[in-house]
Formats: C-alpha cells, structure tokens, sequence
C-alpha cells in the first residue's frame, strides 16, 4: 500500500537558519504530494502541492520538489522564522482521493 | 473562506453518550469524503470513506457501529461516535476533494476536538 516517511522530529532551529525536513513515499501510481502545516491547536493547512514529477511547489518561503527517481518531496526553507513552529506532514493523494500521510515533524524555532 | 467546513470545532460529552460532527463542502458537491481521525502527537489516521447515497467504506479496524457515517446529501457528511468513551477522544478532521484524480486540490475541514468524560 502507500506509505509515507517523514525525517524524525522534533527539529529545533534557530531563527533564520536553513531548513530541511526529509520526506520519501511508496506509491502504486502516479500521487500528488502534499505539505500541511499544523499550528497548535488548529487543524490541517495546505502549505504546498506538486501534482507531477520535477513540479516544485512552493508558498510562504517554503519549497519542495516532486523527485520521482528518488521518491521524495523534502521540504525547504532558506530562513526559518520563530512563526514557523509548528508540525509539518508529508502527504501523497491518489486518484481515489485518499490522503497518505506521514507521521509528522515538529519544528521549533527559537529567536 | 473556508471550502470545507466542519462542526462542532470543539465538543465535550459524557461517557456513554453520543455525539455527532458535520462536515460540509461549501459551494461545490463531494460524493466522497473522507474521515481522519488524530490522536495526541500523532499523525493523521483515515477512518473511512463516505460515499454520497451509499454505505461509507471503513478502513481496517475502524468499526462501523461505533463510527457511523452518514453522506445523505452531496455536501453533507456526518459522523456518529456511538456510545463515546475516553478513549474516543481526539481530533477528527474531514476532506473531499474538488473534482476527480490526484491532482485535484483536497479541502480539509478545520477539525473537530472531542473529549469525551
């Protein structure tokens, strides 16, 4: 079946520096992949998408890159912000609308 | 504004009771949407999937007369925690997505916070 593996957390960063959360998936098919974000207390929000391979999807700072030879969509940021903390999951959809995800990284940025 | 929007955003019940959450797709109609449910520090778990006018197909070990689903409209899909107990308690969230295939855009809900007491 699909699978999802995210880098373990928690990460803790200093503000501005570079950020790197590893993801790779196992998937029958060709899956959109996908980065939430969740903030304490909140629900899910859509950071990013890329819907095929070599697509990059990027908003608010962040990238990543659809890489089908290596299976991954490692998500990046050149300077993290104290307003970045929160849990970051790693998502694949396929064609039957299901969501795959991974079991989430907790990143920490301190000023 | 929200696209999928669900509700109660927080719900406290008594054990023993139920409790039911909406989740509705707004300004478009979703034959299927899907149930998450997120335990503590955990990542997000697909309970089932609720197909409009017929019965909700339920991921292995999620069971169905504790979790009913009920899609009786093609923007309305409700569960059901039957009989809630402690352990029941978590946070629930829908999608459904806009369209067909895997790049159509997902649409969460904003989740829902059951405790159950």
């Amino acid at each position: 079946g699909d699978s999802v593996t995210q880098m373990e957390g928690p990460v803790t960063l200093s503000e501005e520096a570079f950020l790197t959360i590893n993801c790779t998936y196992t998937a029958t098919g060709y899956p959109s992949l996908f980065w939430y974000v969740q903030y304490p207390g909140e629900g899910l929000q859509l950071l990013l998408k890329a819907t095929k391979a070599d697509d990059k999807g990027s908003n608010k700072g962040f990238e990543a890159t659809y890489r089908k030879e290596t299976t991954s969509f490692h998500l990046e940021k050149g300077s993290v912000q104290v307003s970045d903390s929160a849990v970051y999951f790693c998502a694949l959809n396929t064609n039957a609308g299901k969501s795959t995800f991974g079991d989430g990284t907790t990143l920490t940025v301190k000023p | 504004g929200a696209v999928v929007s669900q509700h109660p955003s927080w719900v406290i019940c008594k054990s023993g009771t139920s409790v039911k959450i909406e989740c509705r797709s707004l300004d478009f109609q979703a034959t299927t949407m899907f149930w998450y449910r997120q335990f503590p520090k955990q990542s997000l778990m697909l309970m089932a999937t609720s197909n409009e006018g017929s019965k909700a197909t339920y991921e292995q070990g999620v069971e169905k007369d504790k979790f009913l689903i009920n899609h009786a409209s093609l923007t309305l899909s409700t569960l059901t925690v039957t009989s809630a107990h402690p352990e029941d308690s978590s946070f629930y969230i829908c999608s459904a997505s806009l369209g067909t295939g895997a790049g159509n855009t997902i649409y969460f809900g904003e989740g829902s916070w059951l405790t159950v007491v």
